[in-house]
């Protein structure tokens, strides 16, 4: 089975703060994505890659940026925190450059910051 | 733009109730469309999927019925159970488009004994 596997389940840091999510996924997919999810906001994109040392942002990018230096592991970062940042982070990713749909999803981050 | 819309939650309903969790959808195109379900405490995970109008997907017991004349998309269950209690996302995406699936709010389900 596909494992998506990110590195902390909860944090909770201070406004100012620079903050690192990590995400591993074990089967070799191309893609890797961030979302974040709000209630009653469902899940929105942050940033995607489709490759090594590739990015593109989503819908939302504004105060995040990312790293992709091996095809395993895709790193969402906060380089200022906001209390508008708390959420939960959630880590996807998935095997073809078409999208079948079928993303492959971390249990989440959950982020507070006060 | 595209969009999905759902039926706000929770639901909360009784062990082997019929349900239904309603799903619509605007679209400039003819995507997939996709249901997704997070049980508590883990990831989201693919339920079911359709690609084309009048397809239907089914998985667990669960049906969905890619409807283009009423652009909906609505899950079904004939009799729950209180494993099913999760939320539910309902998304559209292209085979084309750059990754991106266009999500639902969420349907938070409670099922009780």
């Amino acid at each position: 089975d596909v494992k998506v596997t990110q590195s902390s389940r909860y944090l909770v840091k201070r406004t100012g703060e620079k903050v690192f999510l990590e995400c591993v996924q074990d089967m070799d997919h191309e893609n890797m994505f961030w979302y974040r999810q709000d209630p009653g906001l469902g899940l929105r994109l942050i940033y995607f890659s489709y490759d090594v040392k590739m990015k593109e942002k989503g819908d939302i990018p504004e105060g995040y940026s990312v790293s992709r230096e091996k095809k395993e592991r895709f790193s969402l970062i906060l380089e200022s925190a906001s209390t508008n940042q708390t959420s939960m982070y959630l880590c996807a990713s998935s095997l073809d450059r078409v999208n079948t749909g079928e993303l492959f999803f971390g249990e989440g981050s959950r982020l507070t910051v006060l | 733009g595209d969009s999905v819309t759902q039926m706000e939650g929770p639901v909360t309903l009784s062990e082997e109730a019929f349900l239904t969790i309603n799903c619509t959808y605007t679209a400039t195109g003819y995507p997939s469309l996709f249901w997704y379900v997070q049980y508590p405490g883990e990831g989201l995970q693919l339920l079911l999927k359709a690609t084309k109008a009048d397809d239907k997907g089914s998985n667990k017991g669960f049906e969905a019925t890619y409807r283009k004349e009423t652009t909906s998309f609505h899950l079904e269950k004939g009799s729950v159970q209180v494993s099913d209690s999760a939320v539910y996302f309902c998304a559209l995406g292209y085979m084309d488009s750059n990754y991106q699936l266009i999500w639902g709010a969420g349907t938070k389900l409670i099922i009780k004994p």
